[in-house]
């Protein structure tokens, strides 16, 4: 069983650039869940995919947007980058509606925007 | 709205003396709560968590947290203190289990004195 992987580990961009991160879930999982975690601070919670759909949006502009796949990979894209979106972006996956629903976190992508 | 506040952004203990870990949570309704631990350059592994069940949850690594709900907290703790225990620890409360965002403290930084 391979855990929650995450690409790429660095980023670097500048202000006004979109990036695209990207995330595969833990073999079995159904849910997808995203945070951002600036420096010092604890995640804060992005947005959820579950089957697909997007379940559940934390405080974060439009510009933040995601996609998961049938094979419940995801991605997380930001359009135009602001320098205070350096952050590390991590993913974790879960596997709802099983009673085992613990999220398992991937070991992150840092962003730095300058 | 749930939230969680852990005291202490930086706590020392020497190596075998007892860790104790504070956070505090509020929520409106019956809480989910979890610690997580965040090593350099890693993403977040979960240590333990409390479902409603027992009371005193044991987790990996020698860690336990009580839930008290009179004191809205869930302090973590370890009898004795390892080396490898240098981390950064985070609590989050969740209201649904799995189906719904993690809010997670700002985290508690673990140094280990020899």
């Amino acid at each position: 069983e391979t855990g929650v992987t995450q690409s790429p580990t660095h980023l670097i961009k500048t202000r006004g650039q979109q990036v695209t991160l990207r995330c595969s879930s833990q073999s079995g999982h159904n849910t997808v869940s995203w945070y951002q975690q600036a420096l010092g601070q604890g995640p804060q919670f992005i947005f959820q995919y579950y089957r697909e759909e997007e379940n559940g949006r934390g405080n974060f502009p439009p510009r933040f947007s995601g996609l998961q796949f049938p094979n419940y990979s995801s991605e997380l894209n930001v359009n135009a980058l602001e320098l205070d979106d350096s952050a590390l972006y991590l993913c974790a996956s879960s596997l709802v509606g099983a009673g085992e629903e613990t999220q398992y976190f991937g070991p992150g992508t840092r962003l730095l925007v300058l | 709205a749930q939230s969680v506040t852990q005291l202490g952004s930086h706590v020392s203990v020497s190596e075998g003396a007892l860790v104790l870990l504070r956070c505090n949570y509020s929520s409106s309704v019956p809480p989910y709560l979890f610690w997580y631990v965040q090593y350099p350059n890693q993403g977040l592994q979960l240590l333990l968590k409390y479902t409603s069940a027992a009371t005193l949850v044991k987790g990996i690594n020698g860690f336990e947290a009580e839930f008290k709900k009179s004191e809205t907290s869930f302090h973590l703790t370890k009898p004795s203190a390892h080396m490898s225990d240098a981390a950064e620890y985070f609590c989050a409360v969740s209201f649904n289990f799995g189906n719904e965002k993690l809010t997670f403290g700002t985290g508690t930084r673990l140094t280990i004195i020899p």
